[in-house]
C-alpha cells in the first residue's frame, strides 16, 4: 500500500517562505506530485519530480529524495491567494495517485 | 479549451436511494479518475479508466458503487442505496495520454449529501 505523511497545518506572513514537508511509504513509486486547492475548488497541478533535486516554476519550486523517500514543496514570496490546501501525491502503478491529507496554508497580512 | 465537468454540482438525496454522477473529460484525455474528498479530508482514489476499461477499481468501497465510461468519453459513477457515510465531494480528474508528469486535471465536483 501507499501512505503519505504532511504536516496538517502551516502559518505564515505575506513576503515569506514557507516549506510542506511530505514523507511516504510506497510499495511502487514513479514521482511526487504537488497539488493546491482552495476552498471549494477543485485541485489543480503545481508541481511533478520524477528524479532527485529541485523543480522551479516560478515562485513554487518542489524538491525530492527518493532515497530518503521524502519530497518538499518551498513556496517564497507569499501572496493572500497562496491561502489554500496543498497535497502530495505519490504515483504508484496504472497511473494512480494516492494523496496526502493536505496541508492547510494560512497567510496572513 | 473547456476543462472537465461534472453534473449535477449538488445532490441532495435519501438514504437508501440511488445516485447517478456524470462526468465528460477533456477531448482526447484517455485516462479518467474518480475520486471522494470528505470535508477537511484529503482525496480517496475511488477507479480509474483507460479508454473504456478500468484496470484499477481498487478504491471503490463496497459492491453499492459502480462506474462506467462509454465512447472513451463520459462516465457515470453510480451509488446504490446510498448511506450517509457516502456524503462528500466526489472529483472526477482526466489526464491525456503520454504526459511523463501524469498531471490530472479536475473537474469542480459533485456534492453529496445523503439524507
Amino acid at each position: 500500500g501507499q501512505s503519505l505523511e504532511q504536516p496538517s497545518e502551516v502559518t505564515a506572513v505575506e513576503g515569506a517562505i514557507v516549506q510542506i514537508n511530505c514523507t511516504y511509504q510506497t510499495s511502487g513509486f514513479y514521482g511526487l506530485s504537488w497539488y493546491q486547492q482552495h476552498d471549494g475548488g477543485a485541485p489543480t497541478f503545481l508541481s511533478y519530480n520524477g528524479l532527485d533535486g529541485l523543480e522551479e516554476t516560478g515562485r513554487f519550486s518542489s524538491f525530492l529524495s527518493r532515497s530518503d523517500s521524502y519530497g518538499y514543496l518551498l513556496l517564497q514570496e507569499l501572496q493572500m491567494k497562496d491561502s489554500a490546501s496543498y497535497f502530495c501525491a505519490v504515483k504508484g502503478g496504472y497511473s494512480t495517485l494516492t494523496f496526502g491529507k493536505g496541508t492547510m496554508l494560512l497567510v496572513s497580512p | 479549451g473547456a476543462g472537465v465537468s461534472q453534473s449535477p454540482s449538488n445532490k441532495v438525496t435519501e438514504k437508501g436511494k440511488d445516485v447517478e454522477l456524470r462526468c465528460d473529460p477533456i477531448s482526447g484525455h484517455t485516462a479518467l479518475y474518480w475520486y471522494r474528498q470528505s470535508l477537511g479530508q484529503g482525496l480517496e482514489f475511488l477507479i480509474y479508466f483507460q479508454g473504456n476499461s478500468a484496470p484499477d477499481k481498487s478504491g471503490l468501497p463496497s459492491d453499492r458503487f459502480s462506474a462506467e465510461r462509454t465512447g472513451g468519453s463520459v462516465s457515470t459513477l453510480t451509488i446504490q442505496r446510498t448511506q450517509q457515510e457516502d456524503s462528500a465531494v466526489y472529483l472526477c480528474a482526466s489526464s491525456p495520454p503520454g504526459l511523463s508528469t501524469d498531471t490530472q486535471y479536475f473537474g469542480p465536483g459533485t456534492r453529496l449529501t445523503v439524507l
